[in-house]
């Protein structure tokens, strides 16, 4: 069975550009989580989706960040217009439940010049 | 108090000794608990996962949970080497079911 899976593993893009993650989760998962790491700080909570609704944005830290998921399948990530300070890894997570473990993607390690 | 609290570390421990790391939480609804562990430049690894007071073996991981002194331990016994990594601990928030993570714990288990 697939793990979760994000895209692209690495993006470097320049200021003010829109750059856009993918997440795939594990087939079943209703709960997707995305997560971002930037340098030397410690994984953040970013929002939280059931199905294709947000459950909970609380961690997104401005209207330049959009996500979504039609159809409660895969999730979009969107960055428009990017900053510097977007730079970091961006981790997907999915689980069945909200009690139940969550699996992580691989990450997209986002450079912002 | 944040959420999850870890100490960054790093833990040094030697090979073939039991490495313990500590975790506490502030929301006393929180129903579960993880422990993930992140070799450099990787995505975090599910290791253990507990949602009842006392202890879940696996291995050589084991997790403690004191829920009444909001506190969730790892012990790695017979450290390795390969154990080498920041471990993160990550909480069930009750309040509003997101997953909240610890800063992590640099581990060094020294050959």
């Amino acid at each position: 069975e697939a793990g979760v899976t994000q895209f692209p593993s690495h993006s470097v893009i320049e200021k003010g550009q829109t750059v856009t993650l993918r997440c795939d989760p594990i087939s079943g998962h209703d709960n997707l989580y995305w997560y971002r790491r930037v340098m030397g700080k410690e994984i953040k909570f970013l929002l939280h989706f059931v199905k294709e609704s947000k459950q909970d944005e609380s961690g997104m830290p401005n209207n330049r960040f959009l996500a979504e998921r039609t159809g409660g399948t895969y999730s979009t990530l969107k960055v428009q217009p990017a900053e510097l300070e977007d730079s970091g890894v961006y981790f997907c997570a999915s689980s069945q439940s909200v009690v139940t473990e969550a699996f992580f993607g691989q990450g997209t390690r986002l450079t912002v010049v | 108090q944040k959420e999850v609290e870890q100490n960054s570390g790093p833990l040094s421990v030697p090979e073939g000794a039991i490495a313990s790391l500590n975790c506490t939480y502030s929301d006393r609804g929180s129903q579960s608990f993880f422990w993930y562990r992140q070799y450099s430049g990787k995505s975090p690894e599910l290791i253990m996962f507990i949602y009842s007071n006392g202890d879940k073996e696996d291995g050589r991981f084991t997790a403690q949970l004191n829920k009444a002194s909001q506190y969730v331990s790892l012990l790695i016994r017979d450290s390795q080497p390969s154990d080498s990594a920041t471990y993160l601990c990550a909480v069930n928030m009750n309040r509003d079911d997101k997953i909240i993570f610890g800063k992590g714990t640099r581990l060094h288990i020294l050959p």
